[in-house]
Order: C-alpha cells, then sequence, then structure tokens
C-alpha cells in the first residue's frame, strides 16, 4: 500500500445518492489514477490525473466525477448517474505518469449499493 | 484487438509446490509487461517488470519469463507458502497508451 491510503475500507450508497471516495498520497508522486474492479474481469481505469488541476477520462468515466485541487489527493464521486456502482475502487499514483511506469496501489475501496 | 488473456482462472496447489501461471497478450506495439500481486481486499503490488530485451526476471521465489516473439509470458512461483495466495494480475503497457490489465488468476495455496 506505500504512502497512498484510501477511506472508508466499505461504503454503502443509496438509490439516487451521490457518494465521494477518498485518495491521499505523500509520496510526492504527480500522477494519480482511479480504477474499478468486478469479479472476473481487470482492472478498468476511470479517470486519471497527470498535474494538478488537471485530470482526464478514462475508459469508463461515466457516472464518475473527479477533482485534483491538491498533489496530495484525488477524490471520486460516484454520482447517482452510475447505474451500477457496486464494485472495488482502486486509487493508485506514479511519479510522473508516462505510461508504463510502476503505478503505486491504495488498499482499495469497497462500494456496496443498498 | 489488445487483450491479455490469462491461465488458468483459478488454480489450488499444496504448499511447498512449484506452480506456473500464463499470460498471453495481444497488445501492440509492446512496451512492457508487468505482473502483480492483489492480496484479498488489498490494493495490488508489482512484482516485476520485463521490456522487450528481458527473457527473465526474478524476485526471490517468483521468476517472470517473457517471450515477446510469441507474446507470451509466464510466471512461476517456487516452493510456495500460504501467503503466496492471492491473485495475480498481468498487465502489458502498449508504447504511449494506456495499461492493459488482464483479469488475473487466483491462487490458493493449501496446507
Amino acid at each position: 500500500d506505500g504512502g497512498i491510503t484510501q477511506s472508508p475500507k466499505y461504503l454503502f450508497r443509496k438509490e439516487g445518492q451521490n457518494v465521494t471516495l477518498s485518495c491521499e498520497q505523500n509520496l510526492n508522486h504527480d500522477a494519480m489514477y482511479w480504477y474499478r474492479q468486478d469479479p472476473g474481469q481487470g482492472l478498468r481505469l476511470i479517470y486519471y490525473s497527470q498535474i494538478v488541476n488537471d485530470f482526464q477520462k478514462g475508459d469508463i468515466a461515466e457516472g464518475y466525477s473527479v477533482s485534483r485541487e491538491k498533489k496530495e489527493s484525488f477524490p471520486l464521486t460516484v454520482t447517482s448517474a452510475q447505474k451500477n456502482p457496486t464494485a472495488f475502487y482502486l486509487c493508485a499514483s506514479s511519479i510522473s505518469g508516462t505510461v508504463g511506469e510502476t503505478q503505486y496501489f491504495g488498499p482499495g475501496t469497497r462500494l456496496l449499493v443498498l | 484487438k489488445n487483450q491479455v488473456e490469462q491461465s488458468p482462472q483459478s488454480l489450488i496447489i499444496l504448499e511447498g509446490k512449484n506452480c506456473t501461471l500464463q499470460c498471453n497478450y495481444t497488445v501492440s506495439p509492446f512496451s512492457n509487461l508487468r505482473w502483480y500481486k492483489q492480496d484479498t481486499g488489498r490494493g495490488p503490488v508489482s512484482l516485476t517488470i520485463m521490456t522487450f530485451s528481458e527473457n527473465t526476471k526474478s524476485n526471490g521465489r517468483y521468476t517472470a519469463t517473457l517471450d515477446a516473439d510469441t507474446k507470451q509470458s509466464s510466471l512461476h512461483i517456487t516452493a510456495s507458502q500460504l501467503s503466496d495466495s492471492a491473485s495475480y494480475i498481468c498487465v502489458v503497457n502498449r508504447s504511449g497508451y494506456a495499461l492493459n490489465f488482464g483479469k488475473g488468476t487466483s491462487l490458493l495455496v493449501t496446507p
């Protein structure tokens, strides 16, 4: 898990509710990423950010939003538009965002819909 | 289509035995291939990274091989331990593009 923390470990969402997942890193990395992991599937990229105040959509950005106001923080909001949010969410960071460099993952947040 | 296929999907072995996990990919152009270990409910941790020119790389009891011609990689675990029980994920990087993740092989080591 290194210097990346995610909270909470478990999160419950009611229908129509927005929820925000926290991701903080103290590795002084420029790049941060959000992935979604579903059973039997590979990790899928939701959003990534290579620098403060800038971020790009990944492969499955619909129904999600992010912000990058500080280098250390990259929160992910799961909006009510995301119709199937139940999944394991992983945050990662890397030194500069160069594709292929080592990404260091946080411990993950499991989101469940009530 | 850029894909990463891993086999077997799951594997059960006795403690102390060896095992080999497979990764076949169609990703092109190829930049590097990485094996991650993911314990249940935790984030993945990088085990090895291999570039086009590397055939074998070891990390303790873990040995990864790469055949860039046939686009195949394997992860060999020697003298397995209970703590090796985890999901092992193969990740291939396309040059200049994002990462391609395999679905993982779930390994269970039993006493």
